[in-house]
């Protein structure tokens, strides 16, 4: 079975500082793996997206996640927070064992940015 | 982009009331759209999985008889809460997958928040 595991359900981080988002996934197969982020009262928005390519994704606002294998991570990461980036990441597992593809959250994790 | 909307994006109801929750692909054709419930602070959990013209598929402890899902076209699902408690008061999302895109990508709606009283 698949499912992923967010390390912290909250962070905060300082405005121009890095954040770091920790994500561990668990699958019997090469899996996708997707992060979104959910700000207040507002639906979901696919960040990046790891479907067995290149192992370091970049995504949308300057984020990226790296697919490590022998760590079963998937790390979300951004070099210098925003205020903006103030929102709820959830890491996402691709379910395998129908045809529907679908999706299994992590519990998510709420980022507060700092000024 | 591809862009879903739900509509209402928030309803107040009494208990014993039915509410209906639209789910629409503006932009694209569907042939699969999911319903997922999420509670205050949690995760998302996925209620059901409908596909265009067919019967939906549940998730494993989500009433069928009570949560009704029909998708009667490429562009529309809907999600009815029947004879709605206050233990059904949650925020409802649904997504769509994109007929003609990467197979397994979904597009989230905004929600609708429902509070039975």
């Amino acid at each position: 079975a698949q499912s992923v595991t967010q390390l912290d359900s909250h962070v905060s981080v300082s405005e121009g500082t890095p954040v770091l988002l920790r994500c561990n996934y668990s699958s019997s197969y090469s899996p996708s793996l997707f992060w979104y982020v959910q700000h207040p009262n507002k639906g979901l928005q696919l960040l990046l997206k790891y479907t067995s390519a290149a192992t370091l994704v970049k995504g949308i606002n300057g984020f990226e996640a790296e697919f490590k294998k022998s760590e079963t991570s998937f790390h979300l990461t951004k070099p210098s927070a925003h205020m903006s980036d103030a929102a709820e990441y959830f890491c996402v597992v691709e379910h395998y064992g129908g045809s529907q593809g679908n999706l299994i959250f992590g519990k998510g994790t709420k980022l507060s940015v700092k000024p | 982009g591809a862009v879903v909307s739900q509509h209402p994006s928030w309803v107040i109801c009494k208990s014993g009331t039915s509410v209906k929750i639209e789910c629409r692909s503006l932009d694209f054709q569907a042939t699969t759209m999911f319903w997922y419930r999420q509670f205050p602070k949690q995760s998302l959990m996925l209620m059901a999985t409908s596909n265009e013209g067919s019967k939906a598929t549940y998730e494993q402890g989500v009433e069928k008889d009570k949560f009704l899902i029909n998708h009667a076209s490429l562009t529309l699902s809907t999600l009815t809460v029947t004879s709605a408690h206050p233990e059904d008061s949650s925020f409802y999302i649904c997504s769509a997958r994109d007929r003609g895109g990467y197979y397994n990508e979904q597009f989230f709606g905004p929600g609708t928040r429902l509070t039975v009283l």
